[in-house]
């Protein structure tokens, strides 16, 4: 399985700042998922990300909240806008390998006072 | 809209006994299917994939399928403390997405 790093792993930001996650894989993959994890809760895919391509957006999640970036085939980045307490929450970015696996970063958890 | 239903536990077992984790699916459209384990405050890690009906074995651990009844299950043999941990059933949406349950939480005692 590929190594996927996360960045930051953990942060506490105030409301209304917004924070950029970095996701690094040691391999090139077609697709990146970012996928989210509230307290207590499942997972939750926010939008799939392709090289080359805007990212395609899971219903409830918009581009002006969650933009994406993917310059290359190894590396993404996921910002969280204008935050509020309710996006407190475990991102994590993934991949998948050919038999539809997927994988996980260690995940930045994010708390916003 | 597909969901995946898990009971959240907490299913306690003793040590060397058999967990056995329950997971139910409501899209037929769904083939692969998968079990992770997630620690607490760790990201969740795969352990088990399976796509065709019947049992699959890898060590301690055995996902069962039964796509008539939408059913999949994941035995864990002589339980260890160590397996302690929430335990995430996923199926594919046949659109190269997974939908994941809530989680079983399983604690495993001494």
């Amino acid at each position: 399985s590929a190594v996927i790093s996360q960045k930051p792993s953990r942060d506490i930001c105030q409301r209304g700042t917004s924070l950029t996650i970095q996701c690094q894989v040691d391999s090139q993959v077609t697709m990146m998922f970012w996928y989210r994890q509230q307290p207590g809760q499942s997972l939750t895919l926010i939008a799939t990300a392709n090289q080359g391509s805007e990212a395609t957006y899971e219903s409830g999640f918009v581009i002006d909240k969650f933009p994406i970036s993917r310059p290359n085939l190894t590396f993404s980045t996921l910002t969280v806008s204008n935050m509020s307490p309710e996006d407190s929450s475990i991102y994590l970015c993934s991949v998948e390998n050919p038999t539809g696996e997927l994988f996980f970063g260690e995940g930045s958890r994010l708390t916003v006072l | 809209q597909k969901e995946v239903e898990q009971n959240s536990g907490p299913l306690s077992v003793p040590e060397g006994a058999i967990a056995s984790l329950n997971c139910t699916y409501s899209d037929r459209v769904s083939q692969s299917f998968f079990w992770y384990r997630q620690y607490s405050g760790k990201s969740p890690e795969l352990i088990m994939s399976i796509y065709s009906n019947g049992d699959k074995e890898d060590g301690r651990f055995t996902a069962q399928l039964n796509k008539a009844s939408q059913y999949v299950s994941l035995l864990i043999r002589d339980s260890q403390p160590s397996d302690s941990a929430t335990y995430l059933c996923a199926a594919d949406t046949g659109f190269q997405k997974l939908v994941f349950g809530t989680g079983t939480r399983l604690l495993v005692s001494p």
